[in-house]
Protein backbone atom coordinates (compact mmCIF):
# COMPACT_ATOMS: atom_id res chain seq x y z
CA UNK A 1 0.00 0.00 0.00
CA UNK A 2 1.59 3.10 -1.13
CA UNK A 3 -0.14 5.39 0.53
CA UNK A 4 0.53 9.29 -0.31
CA UNK A 5 3.31 9.55 -3.06
CA UNK A 6 4.92 12.87 -3.66
CA UNK A 7 7.18 13.61 -6.77
CA UNK A 8 9.50 15.08 -7.22
CA UNK A 9 11.70 14.32 -3.71
CA UNK A 10 13.86 17.26 -4.37
CA UNK A 11 13.99 20.29 -6.83
CA UNK A 12 16.18 23.38 -7.75
CA UNK A 13 14.33 26.21 -9.81
CA UNK A 14 14.92 29.43 -10.78
CA UNK A 15 13.15 32.37 -10.00
CA UNK A 16 10.20 33.09 -12.59
CA UNK A 17 10.12 28.91 -13.68
CA UNK A 18 6.85 27.23 -13.55
CA UNK A 19 6.82 23.57 -12.21
CA UNK A 20 4.17 21.12 -10.80
CA UNK A 21 4.24 19.10 -7.53
CA UNK A 22 2.48 16.04 -7.84
CA UNK A 23 0.84 14.15 -5.29
CA UNK A 24 -0.99 11.25 -5.48
CA UNK A 25 -3.11 8.30 -3.22
CA UNK A 26 -4.17 5.08 -3.35
CA UNK A 27 -6.78 5.28 -0.13
CA UNK A 28 -9.60 6.48 -2.51
CA UNK A 29 -9.94 9.46 0.11
CA UNK A 30 -12.18 11.86 -0.42
CA UNK A 31 -10.15 14.85 1.14
CA UNK A 32 -6.70 16.21 -0.16
CA UNK A 33 -4.72 19.19 0.81
CA UNK A 34 -1.13 20.47 0.44
CA UNK A 35 0.96 22.46 3.09
CA UNK A 36 4.04 24.19 3.10
CA UNK A 37 6.46 23.94 6.35
CA UNK A 38 9.18 26.29 7.25
CA UNK A 39 11.45 26.92 9.95
CA UNK A 40 9.83 28.25 12.99
CA UNK A 41 6.42 28.50 11.13
CA UNK A 42 4.95 24.70 11.90
CA UNK A 43 2.74 23.40 8.53
CA UNK A 44 0.29 26.02 6.98
CA UNK A 45 -2.77 24.81 4.42
CA UNK A 46 -2.03 25.92 0.48
CA UNK A 47 -5.18 24.58 -1.14
CA UNK A 48 -7.41 21.96 -0.11
CA UNK A 49 -10.15 19.87 -1.80
CA UNK A 50 -12.63 17.95 -0.47
CA UNK A 51 -13.75 15.72 -3.93
CA UNK A 52 -13.06 15.42 -7.55
CA UNK A 53 -14.01 18.97 -9.25
CA UNK A 54 -13.56 20.73 -5.78
CA UNK A 55 -11.10 23.02 -4.25
CA UNK A 56 -10.84 25.96 -2.13
CA UNK A 57 -8.26 28.07 -0.39
CA UNK A 58 -6.35 27.59 2.77
CA UNK A 59 -4.25 30.11 4.69
CA UNK A 60 -1.26 31.16 2.19
CA UNK A 61 -2.63 30.58 -1.48
CA UNK A 62 -0.84 33.10 -3.27
CA UNK A 63 1.03 32.32 -5.79
CA UNK A 64 0.09 28.63 -6.10
CA UNK A 65 -2.83 26.79 -8.21
CA UNK A 66 -4.58 23.58 -7.71
CA UNK A 67 -7.03 21.23 -9.79
CA UNK A 68 -8.57 17.90 -9.22
CA UNK A 69 -9.83 16.07 -11.86
CA UNK A 70 -9.77 13.01 -10.57
CA UNK A 71 -9.79 11.46 -6.61
CA UNK A 72 -6.59 9.87 -7.13
CA UNK A 73 -4.53 12.87 -7.99
CA UNK A 74 -3.59 16.70 -6.31
CA UNK A 75 -1.29 18.68 -8.29
CA UNK A 76 0.46 21.73 -6.79
CA UNK A 77 1.28 24.36 -9.42
CA UNK A 78 4.06 27.34 -8.90
CA UNK A 79 3.27 29.67 -12.18
CA UNK A 80 6.33 31.59 -11.47
CA UNK A 81 8.54 30.67 -8.78
CA UNK A 82 9.40 33.41 -6.30
CA UNK A 83 12.25 32.64 -3.71
CA UNK A 84 10.08 33.24 -0.89
CA UNK A 85 8.52 29.84 -2.10
CA UNK A 86 11.05 27.90 -1.13
CA UNK A 87 10.23 25.44 1.18
CA UNK A 88 9.16 21.58 2.26
CA UNK A 89 5.76 21.04 0.76
CA UNK A 90 3.39 18.44 2.30
CA UNK A 91 0.64 16.76 0.48
CA UNK A 92 -2.20 14.99 2.94
CA UNK A 93 -5.27 12.79 2.30
CA UNK A 94 -8.05 11.41 4.56
CA UNK A 95 -11.03 9.92 4.31
CA UNK A 96 -14.53 10.78 5.26
CA UNK A 97 -14.89 9.15 8.10
CA UNK A 98 -14.07 12.27 10.97
CA UNK A 99 -12.03 9.39 12.90
CA UNK A 100 -9.76 8.75 9.76
CA UNK A 101 -6.49 10.97 10.18
CA UNK A 102 -4.69 12.51 7.74
CA UNK A 103 -2.14 10.65 5.64
CA UNK A 104 0.84 12.55 4.84
CA UNK A 105 3.45 12.52 1.78
CA UNK A 106 7.34 12.32 2.64
CA UNK A 107 7.44 15.52 0.85
CA UNK A 108 9.10 17.76 -1.79
CA UNK A 109 12.34 20.11 -1.04
CA UNK A 110 11.88 22.93 -3.15
CA UNK A 111 14.35 25.55 -3.84
CA UNK A 112 14.30 28.65 -5.69
CA UNK A 113 17.19 30.86 -6.68
CA UNK B 1 -11.03 31.05 14.32
CA UNK B 2 -8.56 28.07 15.56
CA UNK B 3 -4.95 28.65 16.93
CA UNK B 4 -2.07 26.77 18.60
CA UNK B 5 0.77 27.82 20.82
CA UNK B 6 3.70 25.30 21.17
CA UNK B 7 5.79 26.91 24.28
CA UNK B 8 9.36 26.12 23.82
CA UNK B 9 11.00 25.60 20.29
CA UNK B 10 13.31 22.86 22.00
CA UNK B 11 13.08 20.49 25.07
CA UNK B 12 15.90 18.35 25.99
CA UNK B 13 15.55 14.98 28.44
CA UNK B 14 18.09 12.17 29.21
CA UNK B 15 17.02 9.52 28.15
CA UNK B 16 14.56 7.36 31.17
CA UNK B 17 13.23 11.31 32.05
CA UNK B 18 9.84 11.83 31.87
CA UNK B 19 8.70 13.95 28.11
CA UNK B 20 6.30 17.03 28.83
CA UNK B 21 5.92 19.23 25.70
CA UNK B 22 3.05 21.93 25.74
CA UNK B 23 0.70 22.69 23.51
CA UNK B 24 -2.17 25.18 23.71
CA UNK B 25 -4.92 26.25 21.66
CA UNK B 26 -7.83 28.60 20.99
CA UNK B 27 -10.76 27.63 19.55
CA UNK B 28 -14.60 29.35 18.79
CA UNK B 29 -16.20 25.83 18.64
CA UNK B 30 -15.54 22.62 20.72
CA UNK B 31 -11.93 21.74 18.93
CA UNK B 32 -10.25 18.28 17.71
CA UNK B 33 -6.72 18.23 18.66
CA UNK B 34 -3.87 16.19 17.41
CA UNK B 35 -0.35 15.46 17.70
CA UNK B 36 2.16 14.14 15.14
CA UNK B 37 5.66 13.59 14.75
CA UNK B 38 8.28 14.01 12.00
CA UNK B 39 11.31 12.22 11.88
CA UNK B 40 14.64 13.94 9.72
CA UNK B 41 13.11 13.78 6.37
CA UNK B 42 9.91 12.10 6.85
CA UNK B 43 6.13 12.97 6.45
CA UNK B 44 4.26 13.46 9.41
CA UNK B 45 2.99 10.61 11.35
CA UNK B 46 -0.32 10.45 13.77
CA UNK B 47 0.41 10.21 17.65
CA UNK B 48 -2.73 10.28 18.95
CA UNK B 49 -6.40 12.13 18.67
CA UNK B 50 -8.87 14.38 21.00
CA UNK B 51 -12.00 13.73 19.56
CA UNK B 52 -14.56 15.01 21.99
CA UNK B 53 -14.45 11.21 23.63
CA UNK B 54 -11.90 10.47 27.07
CA UNK B 55 -9.98 13.48 28.10
CA UNK B 56 -7.14 11.56 28.60
CA UNK B 57 -6.06 10.09 25.23
CA UNK B 58 -3.16 7.60 24.52
CA UNK B 59 -1.37 7.20 21.86
CA UNK B 60 1.43 5.16 19.92
CA UNK B 61 4.74 4.73 21.05
CA UNK B 62 4.06 5.41 24.78
CA UNK B 63 2.69 8.77 24.51
CA UNK B 64 -0.46 10.19 25.45
CA UNK B 65 -1.93 13.98 26.23
CA UNK B 66 -4.82 15.16 28.71
CA UNK B 67 -7.45 17.38 27.09
CA UNK B 68 -7.67 20.01 29.89
CA UNK B 69 -10.76 22.48 28.74
CA UNK B 70 -10.32 24.94 31.67
CA UNK B 71 -6.66 25.47 30.87
CA UNK B 72 -7.51 25.18 26.96
CA UNK B 73 -4.43 22.69 27.02
CA UNK B 74 -3.73 19.50 25.48
CA UNK B 75 0.18 18.69 26.82
CA UNK B 76 1.66 15.89 25.33
CA UNK B 77 3.37 12.85 27.46
CA UNK B 78 5.54 9.84 27.91
CA UNK B 79 6.96 8.89 31.20
CA UNK B 80 9.78 7.69 30.08
CA UNK B 81 12.29 8.98 27.23
CA UNK B 82 14.05 6.69 24.36
CA UNK B 83 16.98 8.09 21.62
CA UNK B 84 14.31 6.86 19.33
CA UNK B 85 11.66 9.31 20.65
CA UNK B 86 14.21 12.79 19.16
CA UNK B 87 11.84 14.14 16.75
CA UNK B 88 10.08 17.47 16.00
CA UNK B 89 6.45 17.26 18.00
CA UNK B 90 3.77 19.16 16.41
CA UNK B 91 0.43 20.01 18.20
CA UNK B 92 -2.72 20.64 15.27
CA UNK B 93 -6.34 22.11 15.80
CA UNK B 94 -9.26 21.23 13.67
CA UNK B 95 -12.80 22.54 13.89
CA UNK B 96 -14.12 20.51 11.49
CA UNK B 97 -12.57 16.92 12.47
CA UNK B 98 -9.15 16.34 10.35
CA UNK B 99 -9.65 18.54 7.87
CA UNK B 100 -8.04 21.78 7.54
CA UNK B 101 -5.54 21.29 10.13
CA UNK B 102 -3.97 24.40 12.07
CA UNK B 103 -0.99 23.65 13.02
CA UNK B 104 1.84 24.98 15.74
CA UNK B 105 5.26 26.34 15.34
CA UNK B 106 6.91 22.54 16.35
CA UNK B 107 8.49 21.14 19.34
CA UNK B 108 12.26 19.45 18.38
CA UNK B 109 13.02 17.09 21.30
CA UNK B 110 16.70 16.09 21.98
CA UNK B 111 17.35 13.17 23.95
CA UNK B 112 20.60 12.81 25.30
CA UNK B 113 22.14 9.25 26.59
Amino acid sequence: NAGVTQTPKFQVLKTGQSMTLQCAQDMNHEYMSWYRQDPGMGLRLIHYSVGAGITDQGEVPNGYNVSRSTTEDFPLRLLSAAPSQTSVYFCASKGTSSNQPQHFGDGTRLSIL
Amino acid sequence: AQSVTQLGSHVSVSEGALVLLRCNYSSSVPPYLFWYVQYPNQGLQLLLKYTSAATLVKGINGFEAEFKKSETSFHLTKPSAHMSDAAEYFCAVSATGFQKLVFGTGTRLLVSP
